[in-house]
């Protein structure tokens, strides 16, 4: 099936740091890439969506340029937390979508846990 | 906007025995996606089952299978001979038909197998 990757897995950073975080699709492309959030015991919020060659769009009461993102090619998109603070800790899991299937499906990476001290 | 609402945090049962997973939502769409993903204690997302608005049918995977009721607004998923395996988070999920839009998750229901 197809497999979506993340780096790093676990990220511990200073408060005031930038931690980026990449996001592949390793046998697949994916024009459409998604950043969720999910705080412990928590469900997964949607962040943003990463659009290969073009802006991404972010869902209300996220702060774009606190969380950049990057999609420069067809399997990565990166996320970075600009100046992160310990309220940016959390569990980040990002997604991708097989641009040449046609069952609408989304892949999910492992996830990248970031502790911010 | 659309809602996922899964009304049991946490729901137990015996192995082998069968579980009923619920999840309502509340949509103005048509056309859309409804699947159920497993998150064990590693964090990582499984699809577990997908179902699409516009088939009648109920989607089936192994043991795996949901109740779909369009008019409902229902889709719930069972468990068939319940499997140690099967302990995890399980969230029901929304899509939008046509577009390429993130998912729409509920809170979650955390299943245990009880040996």
């Amino acid at each position: 099936g197809a497999v979506v990757s993340q780096h790093p897995s676990w990220v511990i950073c200073k408060s005031g740091t930038s931690v980026k975080i990449e996001c592949r699709s390793l046998d697949f492309q994916a024009t459409t890439m998604f950043w969720y959030r999910q705080f412990p015991k928590q469900s997964l919020m949607l962040m943003a969506t990463s659009n290969e060659g073009s802006k991404a769009t972010y869902e209300q009461g996220v702060e774009k340029d606190k969380f950049l993102i990057n999609h420069a090619s067809l399997t990565l998109s990166t996320l970075t937390v600009t100046s992160a603070h310990p309220e940016d800790s959390s569990f980040y899991i990002c997604s991708a979508r097989d641009t040449a299937s046609t069952q609408e499906t989304q892949y999910f990476g492992p996830g990248t846990r970031l502790l911010v001290l | 906007a659309q809602t996922v609402t899964q009304s049991q945090p946490e729901m137990s049962v015996q192995e082998a025995e069968t579980v009923t997973l619920s999840c309502t939502y509340d949509t103005s769409e048509s056309d859309y996606y409804l699947f159920w993903y497993k998150q064990p204690p590693s964090r990582q997302m499984i699809l577990v089952i997908r179902q699409e608005a516009y088939k009648q049918q109920n989607a089936t995977e192994n043991r795996f299978s949901v109740n779909f009721q369009k008019a409902a607004k229902s889709f719930s998923l069972k468990i068939s001979d319940s499997q140690l395996g099967d302990a995890a988070m399980y969230f029901c999920a929304y899509h939008s038909g046509g577009g390429a839009d993130g998912l729409t998750f509920g809170k979650g229901t955390h299943l245990i197998i009880q040996p």
